[in-house]
């Protein structure tokens, strides 16, 4: 089973549209983020959500907009998509929102911007 | 906030050979230090983590060192094979807050 799953895997759309990204985890942890990772790989935490509150916000532009219908799913919403969010974007989920807590990773949607 | 430098960005080894990639952090608060694995088209997969209060930590072929007065920490990997061929990142975290390395790629060649 898969333990966090995000959809879809690929998404190519053009500037200036609204997009989202689903996220889903079945381990039953408290706490689900948000990663960007660019084309040189470098991994930038975006958002993290613990039972519904917000608990990290990056400088992250509020054209980003992270949505929790409930604890195992944490969306990602994009709007007025521009060419520098092309990225792979990565969920994420730990049991809870402290310390010495493995964070399990998605498979990651990559997102290019046209 | 926290800052993490990881060295090299690209390192290439001969089967059989060992591998160490080191890692420095700034914010003495962290407590955390995990390493993760990324093999192409996935997403990071932990490998071996320490906390603040050891120095050394082994599994199999997989050690992590922490100097906390220097702020460094290092991963070594022994024996090493082509499917350890990847890129890894360090983190180091303090609650809920990990910042990641830039990640180091790693080839063995067999």
């Amino acid at each position: 089973d898969t333990a966090v799953s995000q959809t879809p895997k690929y998404l190519v759309t053009q500037m200036g549209n609204d997009k989202s990204i689903k996220c889903e985890q079945n381990l039953g942890h408290d706490t689900m983020y948000w990663y960007k990772q660019d084309s040189k790989k470098f991994l930038k935490i975006m958002f993290s959500y613990n039972n519904k509150e917000l608990i990290i916000n990056e400088t992250v532009p509020n054209r980003f907009s992270p949505k929790s219908p409930d604890k195992a799913h944490l969306n990602l919403h994009i709007n007025s998509l521009e060419l520098g969010d092309s990225a792979v974007y990565f969920c994420a989920s730990s049991q809870v929102a402290y310390a010495y807590n493995e964070q399990f990773f998605g498979p990651g949607t990559r997102l290019t911007v046209l | 906030g926290e800052n993490v430098e990881q060295h090299p960005s690209t390192l290439s080894v001969q089967e059989g050979d060992s591998a160490v990639i080191k890692c420095t952090y700034s914010d003495s608060a962290s407590n955390y230090f995990p390493w993760y694995k990324q093999e192409l088209g996935k997403g990071p997969q932990l490998i071996i983590d320490i906390r603040s209060n050891v120095g050394e930590k082994k599994d199999q072929r997989i050690a992590v060192t922490l100097n906390k007065t220097a702020k460094h920490f290092s991963l070594h990997i022994t024996e090493t094979q082509p499917e350890d061929s990847a890129v890894y990142f360090c983190a180091a975290s303090m609650g809920h807050d990990m910042r990641f390395g830039a990640g180091t790629r790693l080839t063995v060649k067999p």
